[in-house]
């Protein structure tokens, strides 16, 4: 049972923007700590997609975008691709647990 | 360039210990802040957080498996040991270990990841 949730599977036709929320609570998203994204390529390992929330490291297309309101954070893909193709999980960490806590992952389907 | 790889065995009992080494290149785990995670994640199924040695050597665990973890690191070879002990089938998953940086609290780079069979 992931202490972030997270909708199974989105999907959308190419061009289309989708979004994956990641609902927490008030001892990790909503006690101020960051979000983070990350893509999982089927049989690859994850990689870092969004940090601090709204941040792309380098070489991430701005397609990718994020952001955070109370005790959930959404990440969005506008301009869908057949690459995006992913799992894509959400990351904080919760102050009750003093742990890191992951999301239970979306499966992006581009139709 | 920061690179990663995990090694150890691919099939364990149950019952038995599974230590895996994570050997880096492109950091060092004597520079401030830094450190290492491991993360593992069952087949079709969700990652999951286990533990964290900062370069420091202060030590975090995932609380559910915290009586079962021991992270170590050797700086000088440049690797990360995770043993854990008493191994179920449950525990069959791949395994990662990633790089956390100073002051992040996210995991930057990965390692490919070893996945590890519980069968007896």
């Amino acid at each position: 049972q992931s202490v972030l949730t997270q909708p199974p599977s989105v999907s959308g036709a190419p061009g289309q923007r989708v979004t994956i929320s990641c609902t927490g609570s008030s001892s990790n998203i909503g006690a101020d700590y960051d979000v983070h994204w990350y893509q999982q390529l089927p049989g690859t390992a994850p990689k870092l997609l969004i940090y601090g929330n709204r941040n792309r490291p380098s070489g991430v297309p701005d397609r990718f975008s994020g952001s955070k309101s109370g005790t959930s954070a959404s990440l969005a893909i506008s301009g869908l691709q057949a690459e995006d193709e992913a799992d894509y999980y959400c990351q904080s960490f919760d102050r009750s647990l003093s742990a890191y806590v992951f999301g239970s992952g979306t499966t992006v389907t581009v139709l | 360039q920061i690179t990663l790889k995990e090694s150890g065995p691919t099939l364990v009992k149950p019952t038995q210990t599974l230590t895996l080494t994570c050997t880096f290149s492109g950091f060092s785990l004597s520079t401030n802040g830094v450190s290492v995670g491991w993360i593992r994640q069952p087949p079709g199924k969700a990652l999951d957080w286990l533990a964290l040695i900062y370069w420091d050597d202060d030590k975090w665990y995932s609380p559910t498996l915290k009586s079962r973890l021991t992270i170590t690191k050797e700086t000088s070879k440049n690797q990360v040991v995770l043993t854990m002990t008493n191994m179920d089938f449950v525990d069959t998953a791949t395994y990662y270990c990633a790089h956390r940086r100073a002051a992040a609290q996210y995991f930057d780079f990965w390692g490919q990841g070893t996945l590890v069979t519980v069968s007896s």
